[in-house]
């Protein structure tokens, strides 16, 4: 079945670390995303990438990096300079920027992480 | 500026109807998505409008005005399952989704 994969679904980290969130979609969709929710709001763009080595800043981008070296992955690493990272993050597909596109995102399930 | 207004909350009774409306301001508009997302797992897609008037699926119909920046989202003949966070969306330009706040609706016998 095609669809996104996120890991770790809980990920537990001491301040001053970084982690890495992984990303995989296997729907050969061209650009992902990456949002970030938090209680009582609602998502916010971290980063995107349209196509394979490219990706942008979205709205709260400060404290975290991506890349994009494959098609199909999408990692997110959380900085230690990110203040305040307890939250729940989400990746997201979809075909990108083809006629038609209507931008329609696919999410995977979600990874929560916790800093203790 | 861009944004996207929605209640935070709303209850509603088993079996009755209920509507979800959405207010926005984006610099662009390629459509407008309303999503369904259960506590702690992903949104999964509900509707999509992209021009002027009413979209029917089911349960669930959405309704969108451009020329006002609105749209509201019907859901009738309620059920427990139905509990959950609706989010309103807008595919502005570059290819990205805004999102509003998100609706949380609860259901009671």
């Amino acid at each position: 079945d095609g669809g996104i994969t996120q890991s770790p679904k809980y990920l537990f980290r001491k301040e001053g670390q970084n982690v890495t969130l992984s990303c995989e979609q296997n729907l050969n969709h061209d650009a992902m995303y990456w949002y970030r929710q938090d209680p009582g709001q609602g998502l916010r763009l971290i980063y995107y990438s349209q196509i394979v080595n490219d990706f942008q800043k979205g709205d709260i981008a400060e404290g975290y990096s991506v890349s994009r070296e494959k098609k199909e992955s999408f990692p997110l690493t959380v900085t230690s300079a990110q203040k305040n990272p307890t939250a729940f993050y989400l990746c997201a597909s979809n075909v990108g920027r083809e006629v038609g596109n209507t931008g329609e995102l696919f999410f995977g399930e979600g990874s929560r992480l916790t800093v203790l | 500026g861009q944004n996207i207004d929605q209640p935070t909350e709303m209850t509603a009774t088993e079996g009755a109807i209920v509507q979800i409306n959405c207010t926005y301001q984006t610099s662009g508009f390629n459509g407008l998505f309303w999503y369904q997302q259960h506590a702690g797992e992903a949104p999964t897609f509900l509707s999509y409008n992209v021009l002027d008037g009413l979209e029917e699926k089911g349960r669930f119909s959405s309704f969108l005005s451009r020329s006002k920046g609105y749209s509201y989202l019907l859901l009738k003949e309620l059920q427990m399952k139905d509990s959950a966070s609706y989010l309103c969306a807008v595919s502005g330009g570059y290819n990205k989704l805004i999102f509003g706040a998100g609706t949380r609706l609860a259901v009671h016998p």
